[in-house]
């Protein structure tokens, strides 16, 4: 059971912009950063956003994370058919069972 | 180029054991805290359990769901992660992701990631 909330679906036209929204609590995206993984189909995940809203070598600008208290938010400007996928948040979590690396419910996205 | 290579799934009856292997090259999973996350058919991604660094005493952490029942290693010499995995559920049937943190900080996300290996238990 997830403990980080995101929309089950988003989707978009080519070149829209589209955004994913994820709800935490204090014990994970209030305390620690926000990581974010693409997903494509039948393939592994791969981190797309690190520490709120830092890219990795290789990620196109076309992707940007913010964070704001026990929420945060992916954005894909542009959007484009290779973009569809799968869309997970992660955080750390000081949860009570100790401590343990939460992934959101995750959004699939559809390129109309 | 990194690469992490699971290898061990397959099918096994409801209390069985499975110990599933991961072989990293292009990197020294010696420097990396090493974590299995898994994804049932068709659900989303799910953290299993975190070893930490020799240097670190090799320091575990599991899910509640694992706890108790899976245990994660490392053998740094062989370049290889571990899970032993017992008395199995169903409901641990999913795809096993071997993956790395090789920032070893809890800032910077999982960076390395297996293609993935298929645990089925089932009767």
């Amino acid at each position: 059971q997830s403990v980080l909330t995101q929309p089950p679906s988003a989707s978009g036209t080519p070149g829209q912009r589209v955004t994913i929204s994820c709800s935490g609590s204090s014990s994970n995206i209030g305390s620690y950063t926000v990581n974010w993984y693409q997903q494509l189909p039948g393939t592994a995940p791969k981190l797309l956003i690190y520490s709120d809203n830092r890219r990795p070598s290789g990620v196109p600008d076309r992707f940007s994370g913010s964070k704001s208290g026990t929420s945060a938010s992916l954005a894909i400007s542009g959007l484009q058919s290779e973009d569809e996928a799968d869309y997970y948040c992660a955080a750390w979590d000081d949860s009570l069972n100790g401590p343990g690396y939460v992934f959101g419910t995750g959004t699939e996205v559809t390129v109309l | 180029e990194e690469q992490l290579v699971e290898s061990g799934g397959g099918l096994v009856k409801p209390g069985g054991s499975l110990r599933l292997s991961c072989a990293a090259s292009g990197f020294s999973l010696s420097n990396a805290w090493m974590i299995w996350v898994r994804q049932a058919p068709g659900k989303g991604l799910e953290w299993v359990g975190r070893i930490k660094m020799k240097i670190e005493g090799e320091t575990t952490d599991y899910a509640a769901p694992v706890k108790g029942r899976f245990t994660i290693s490392r053998d740094d010499s062989k370049n290889t992660l571990y899970v032993q995995m017992n008395s199995l559920k169903t409901e641990d049937t999913a795809v096993y992701y071997c993956t790395a943190d090789r920032t070893v900080t809890t800032d910077y996300g999982i960076d390395v990631w297996g293609q993935g290996t298929t645990v089925t238990v089932s009767s």
